[in-house]
């Protein structure tokens, strides 16, 4: 079956940098995507791969290893506007996205 | 603002009641999608409409019941719906299936009684 797998929550401290990890099982795969979500709001793209590799955007940056099934997201300078739920997604081969759960991140003074 | 909008942002319904959610992209998008999100669970996809046909329906109940006029609006009619239901509904839009960003509606936050 197809699955994405993250964790539930983590906590982080304003400033400090902190990694989200990621795997995934799909059947076929056309990319991975990061998308943060605030509370009550909707979720907003961050960042797609599909080659290996690292990305950076910014405080943001996502890393890609296909054959390990991999990603994080890697955030730094955390900032107290940081503090959202962070959504792992993976597109399969017919295009959808299988979502994870998503990581609740929490950031502290 | 997303270039998508939904309305109503919040409802509360009986399990008798019949009533429909809206969604309009006025980003010239050709695929568009209607997610259920659920407390703590992973978004899960509904339907899918590419160009006004539907070409994906992940085995949704028939008591919802989506429809597509046009390129630019989304429909998803609800009846007879179940506590179970209740969840946040969210639209999304794309420049086609294939293209990976996809641009999220704010949702529709239903209360099924």
């Amino acid at each position: 079956g197809q699955n994405i797998d993250q964790p539930t929550e983590m906590t982080a401290t304003e400033g400090a940098i902190v990694q989200i990890n990621c795997t995934y099982q799909t059947s076929g795969f056309n990319g991975l995507f990061w998308y943060q979500q605030h509370a009550g709001e909707a979720p907003t793209f961050l960042s797609y791969n599909v080659l290996d590799g690292l990305e950076e955007k910014g405080r943001f940056s996502s890393f890609l290893s296909r054959s390990k099934g991999y990603s994080y997201l890697l955030l730094k300078e955390l900032q107290m506007k940081d503090s959202a739920s962070y959504l792992c997604a993976a597109m399969d081969s017919n295009y959808q996205l299988i979502w994870g759960a998503g990581t609740k991140l929490i950031i502290k003074p | 603002e997303t270039g998508v909008t939904q309305t109503p942002r919040h409802l509360v319904m009986g399990m008798t009641n019949k009533k429909s959610l809206k969604c309009e992209q006025h980003l010239g998008h050709n695929a568009m999608y209607w997610y259920k999100q659920s407390a703590k669970k992973p978004l899960e996809l509904m339907f899918v409409y590419s160009l006004e046909e539907r070409v994906e329906n992940n085995s949704v109940p028939s008591r919802f019941s989506p429809e597509c006029p046009n390129s630019s609006h989304l429909f998803l009619h609800l009846h007879t719906l179940q506590p179970e239901d209740s969840a946040l509904y969210l639209c999304a839009s794309s420049q086609k299936p294939e293209v990976p960003e996809q641009f999220f509606g704010p949702g529709t936050r239903l209360t099924v009684l």
